[in-house]
C-alpha cells in the first residue's frame, strides 16, 4: 500500500516563503505530484517529479529525493490567492495520472 | 473554469432514490476517473476507465455503478445510497493511463447529500 504524510496546516504572510514537506512509504513509486485545491474548487495540477532534484515553475518549485522518500513544494512570494489546500500524491506506476494516492493535504493560510 | 464539466453541481437524494452523476471532457483524453472526497480529506480513487473500459475498481460498493458511454462521457449511477456516502464526487481525466507525466484534470465536482 501507500501512505503519505504532510503537515495539516501552515500559516504565513504575504510575500513570505512556505515549504510543504511530504514523506511517503509506497510499495511502488514512479513519481510525486502536487495539486492545489481552493475551497469549493477542483484540485488543479501543479507539478510532477519523477527524478531527484528541483523542478521550478514560476513562484512554485517542487523537489524530490527518492533515496529519502521525501519531497517538498516551495511556494515563494506568497499571495493571498495561494490560500488553499495542497496535496502531494504518489504514482505507483509509470504514469503521473493513474491510480494516484493523495496525502492528507496541507491547508495554507496566507495573511496580509 | 475547468475543462472537465460535471453535472449536477449539487444533488440531494433519499436512500431509496436512483440518480446519476455526469461528467464530460473534450480534451481527447482516454482515461477518466471517479474520485470521492469528504470534507477536509484528500480525494480517494473509486474507478478508472481506460479507452472506455473499466480498468480499476477500488472495491467500491455495488450501489455505485460507473458507465463510460464514449470517450468523452463518464457517468456514475447511484442507487440505495447511505448517508455516509454524502461527499464531493470528482471526475477527472488524463491523456491516458500510461503516458509519462500526464496530470489529472479535475471537474468542480458534484456535492452529494444523502438523506
Amino acid at each position: 500500500g501507500q501512505s503519505l504524510e504532510q503537515p495539516s496546516e501552515v500559516t504565513a504572510v504575504e510575500g513570505a516563503i512556505v515549504q510543504i514537506n511530504c514523506t511517503y512509504q509506497t510499495s511502488g513509486f514512479y513519481g510525486l505530484s502536487w495539486y492545489q485545491q481552493h475551497d469549493g474548487g477542483a484540485p488543479t495540477f501543479l507539478s510532477y517529479n519523477a527524478l531527484d532534484g528541483l523542478e521550478e515553475t514560476g513562484r512554485f518549485s517542487s523537489f524530490l529525493s527518492r533515496s529519502d522518500s521525501y519531497g517538498y513544494l516551495l511556494l515563494q512570494e506568497l499571495q493571498m490567492k495561494d490560500s488553499a489546500s495542497y496535496f502531494c500524491a504518489v504514482s505507483p506506476i509509470k504514469a503521473a495520472g493513474n491510480k494516484l494516492t493523495f496525502g492528507g493535504g496541507t491547508r495554507v493560510l496566507v495573511k496580509p | 473554469d475547468t475543462e472537465v464539466t460535471q453535472t449536477p453541481k449539487h444533488l440531494v437524494m433519499g436512500m431509496t432514490n436512483k440518480k446519476s452523476l455526469k461528467c464530460e471532457q473534450h480534451m481527447g483524453h482516454r482515461a477518466m476517473y471517479w474520485y470521492k472526497q469528504k470534507a477536509k480529506k484528500p480525494p480517494e480513487l473509486m474507478f478508472v476507465y481506460s479507452y472506455e473500459k473499466l480498468s480499476i475498481n477500488e472495491s467500491v460498493p455495488s450501489r455505485f455503478s460507473p458507465e463510460c458511454p464514449n470517450s468523452s462521457l463518464l457517468n456514475l449511477h447511484l442507487h440505495a445510497l447511505q448517508p455516509e456516502d454524502s461527499a464531493l464526487y470528482l471526475c477527472a481525466s488524463s491523456l491516458d493511463r500510461l503516458t509519462y507525466n500526464s496530470p489529472l484534470h479535475f471537474g468542480n465536482g458534484t456535492r452529494l447529500t444523502v438523506t
